[in-house]
């Protein structure tokens, strides 16, 4: 049973430039979590979906980042233009249905100079 | 909204030994989810055990129990004869039962050295 997939794995790029993170959930879950890991801040909730549909993005840290679930297996976070305070890990989870656990993936490290 | 607090940054024992990591939250919910992850340096983030609050039973996962007193919202993770592989980061996380904000708030984390 494949788990969340996540790539890349990583990416580093240079300041100003678009950066696309992606992910597939497990195959069923209708739950979609993407979070950001760094030192300062720890583990934080950017964005989830239900259904495809975005439900909260008040984590969304500002307009240079957004969010997409075009479909059940699929989504994407995108960054643009990025910015150095932007590096972090950007992990993605799935979770099938209501009070079940979150499977992460392996988490995109992003570096941004 | 919800705090979760780990107080401990890092700590280290031998091998074999037991280790019980610290978690305190704050909430106004009734009914929500504890969870322990653990997050080795492969970065992986491993569920380890979760608790639902209206159980009183603490959970136990093979080495792994909590110690979930809901009054005093405490919900520590002991660990059982130690094992290298047990050397991580470990996060404590709450999750409110029921529909709304489904994402998890995680604490800080504390760094977990297992010494041979």
């Amino acid at each position: 049973d494949a788990g969340v997939i996540q790539s890349p794995r990583h990416e580093v790029t240079e300041m100003g430039q678009e950066v696309t993170l992606r992910c597939k959930p497990i195959s069923g879950h209708d739950y979609l979590f993407w979070y950001r890991q760094t030192m300062m801040r720890g583990l934080e909730l950017l964005i989830y979906f239900n259904n495809n549909v975005p439900i909260d993005d008040s984590g969304m840290p500002e307009d240079r980042f957004s969010a997409k679930m075009p479909n059940a297996s699929f989504s994407t976070l995108k960054i643009q233009p990025s910015e150095p305070r932007d590096s972090a890990v950007y992990f993605c989870a799935s979770r099938g249905g209501y009070n079940q656990p979150q499977h992460f993936g392996d988490g995109t490290r992003l570096s941004i100079l | 909204a919800q705090t979760v607090t780990q107080s401990q940054p890092e700590m280290s024992v031998q091998e074999a030994e037991t280790v019980t990591l610290s978690c305190t939250y704050d909430t106004s919910e009734s009914n929500y989810y504890l969870f322990w992850y653990k997050q080795p340096p492969s970065r992986q983030m491993i569920l380890v055990i979760r608790q639902e609050a209206y159980k009183q039973q603490n959970a136990t996962e093979n080495r792994f129990s909590v110690n979930f007193q809901k009054a005093a919202k405490s919900f520590s993770l002991k660990i059982s004869d130690s094992q290298l592989g047990d050397t991580a980061m470990y996060f404590c996380a709450f999750m409110k039962s029921g529909g709304g904000a489904d994402g998890l708030t995680f604490g800080k984390g504390t760094h977990l050295i297992i010494q041979p």
